[in-house]
C-alpha cells in the first residue's frame, strides 16, 4: 500500500468490552510499532515487532493489552475488558529496518491512528 | 532516563513571521534527534532529523533545526510561516542503549497556530 493503514479510524465501545485495532504497514517494512497518544500528550510507546516477533513489549500497560503480527505484515492490537482510561488514539508506525539496525534511516511512517473511546 | 522538554505548549504567530519551537533533551550519550509534524486529522510525518554530521539540518516545507550538544537543544525554526504550517509539532529523541536497543522518547508537543 501507499502508506500505513489503520482500521477502524474510530471505535466507540462500552467499559468491559473487547476491542481489536488493526494496522497494515507499508509493504516490505519489517519493523512495526504501536504507540498510544492521549490528548495533549506525545506518543507513548507500547510494543515493537521485528518480523513476526515482539522484540520489545515493555510499553504495554498491563496484561489486558496484547498484540500479534502472525505473518510479519499486518498487526492487531487487542484490548480486553476495556476501561475508560484506555481512551486514546492508538498509532501504528512502520520502518524498513528496525531502529536497532545500523541501516535504520531514522524515519518512522505513521498511520492516521485509531481513536478509541470507552464509555 | 532520557526526557524531552518542549518549552512551549502553544505558539501563536502571524503569517510570514519567523518562528522558533524549542526542544531540550536530557541524555549523556549520543542521540538521534527528530521533529515530527501532525496536521489536523492526519498521521505524524517526519519533518527533519539529525543522525550525525552537520549540526544544521534542513527539512521539508522550509523548516530547519540546529543540534546544540552543549545546550542539549534541537530548536526548530522557519523564517516565514504560512497558514498551512498550523499543526502540532513533536520533538523526539532516540538514545542508543543496552547494545543496539533504541527507543523514541517524545515531547508533549507544541501547537503552532498561524494567524492571517
Amino acid at each position: 500500500g501507499a502508506g500505513v493503514s489503520q482500521t477502524p479510524s474510530n471505535k466507540v465501545t462500552e467499559k468491559g468490552k473487547y476491542v481489536e485495532l488493526r494496522c497494515d504497514p507499508i509493504s516490505g517494512h519489517t519493523a512495526l510499532y504501536w504507540y498510544r497518544q492521549s490528548l495533549g500528550q506525545g506518543p507513548e510507546f507500547l510494543i515493537y515487532f521485528q518480523g513476526t516477533g515482539a522484540a520489545d513489549d515493555s510499553g504495554l500497560p498491563n496484561d489486558r493489552f496484547f498484540a500479534v503480527r502472525p505473518e510479519g505484515s499486518v498487526s492487531t492490537l487487542k484490548i480486553q475488558r476495556t476501561e475508560r482510561g484506555d481512551s486514546a488514539v492508538y498509532l501504528c508506525a512502520s520502518s524498513l529496518n528496525a531502529m536497532t539496525s545500523g541501516s535504520w534511516s531514522g524515519e518512522l511512517f505513521f498511520g492516521e491512528g485509531s481513536r478509541l473511546t470507552v464509555l | 532516563a532520557q526526557s524531552v522538554t518542549q518549552l512551549d505548549s502553544q505558539v501563536p504567530v502571524f503569517e510570514e513571521a519567523p518562528v522558533e519551537l524549542r526542544c531540550n533533551y536530557s541524555s549523556s550519550v549520543s542521540v538521534y534527534l527528530f521533529w515530527y509534524v501532525q496536521y489536523p486529522n492526519q498521521g505524524l510525518q517526519l519533518l527533519l532529523k539529525y543522525l550525525s554530521g552537520s549540526t544544521l539540518v534542513k527539512g521539508i516545507n522550509g523548516f530547519e533545526a540546529e543540534f546544540n550538544k552543549s545546550q542539549t537543544s534541537f530548536h526548530l525554526r522557519k523564517p516565514s510561516v504560512h497558514i498551512s504550517d498550523t499543526a502540532e509539532y513533536f520533538c523526539a529523541v532516540s538514545e542508543l542503549w543496552a547494545g543496539n536497543n533504541r527507543k523514541l522518547i517524545w515531547g508533549l508537543g507544541t501547537s503552532l497556530a498561524v494567524n492571517p
